[in-house]
């Protein structure tokens, strides 16, 4: 089983659609993350969630939000797509959110906005 | 947050010892040094981290300065699987882990 599994792997789509991306993870962790992998390869924070409460938001736009139905998902809906979003998006997890505690990421989703 | 200086790439013989370096002087006292590695196509995958002791597992080891102010990963038997980029990561206070441009390490034959 995949500790962490995000869907779709690659999402082709156009310039001014609505967009969601989902991941899940069976490890029992309390805290998850989204971060962003751009062209040229910087792996950007993007947020993060621990119990289902939102901790980190960093500098994204607003048509990024995140959604945590629970705290084994953390799904990342895209409204109104640019073609700046284009980009991999890596889901994590880790057992919670202290500082001596590892993360696990999943595959990542290839987001090409056409 | 305390950044940390890494070679942008280094070579290493397959079978031989891989020593891959990082500078963080400017780290503080309760932060802990991360290793993490992307082989192409794939996610992050965890190493190792350390505070103060050195520290090693089934994948590497990793040794941190007296000081802190610097470490070192050490891949015992490189093999071309190891073939990735490598970041070594200095986790902050708000428990964040920013990557950096990282270490591309190419193990050859």
């Amino acid at each position: 089983d995949t500790a962490v599994s995000q869907t779709p792997k690659y999402l082709v789509t156009q310039m001014g659609n609505d967009k969601s991306i989902k991941c899940e993870q069976n490890l029992g962790h309390d805290t998850m993350y989204w971060y962003k992998q751009d062209s040229k390869k910087f792996l950007k924070i993007m947020f993060s969630y621990n119990n289902k409460e939102l901790i980190i938001n960093e500098t994204v736009p607003n048509r990024f939000s995140p959604k945590s139905p629970d705290k084994a998902h953390l799904n990342l809906h895209i409204n109104s797509l640019e073609l700046g979003d284009s980009a991999v998006y890596f889901c994590a997890s880790s057992q919670d959110r202290g500082r001596d505690t590892e993360a696990f990421f999943g595959q990542g989703t290839r987001l090409t906005v056409v | 947050d305390a950044k940390t200086t890494q070679p942008t790439s280094m070579d290493c013989a397959e079978g031989r010892a891989a020593n891959l370096p990082c500078n963080h002087s400017t780290i503080s006292g309760n932060e802990y040094v991360y290793w993490y590695r992307q082989i192409h196509s794939q996610g992050p995958q965890y190493i190792i981290h350390g505070l103060k002791n050195n520290e090693t597992n089934e994948m590497a080891s990793l040794i941190i300065t007296e000081d802190r102010k610097s470490s070192t990963l050490i891949l015992p038997h490189a093999t071309l699987r190891d073939t990735a980029v490598y970041y070594c990561i200095v986790r902050p206070n708000d428990y964040k882990l920013s990557f950096g441009a990282g270490t591309t390490v190419t193990v050859r034959a």
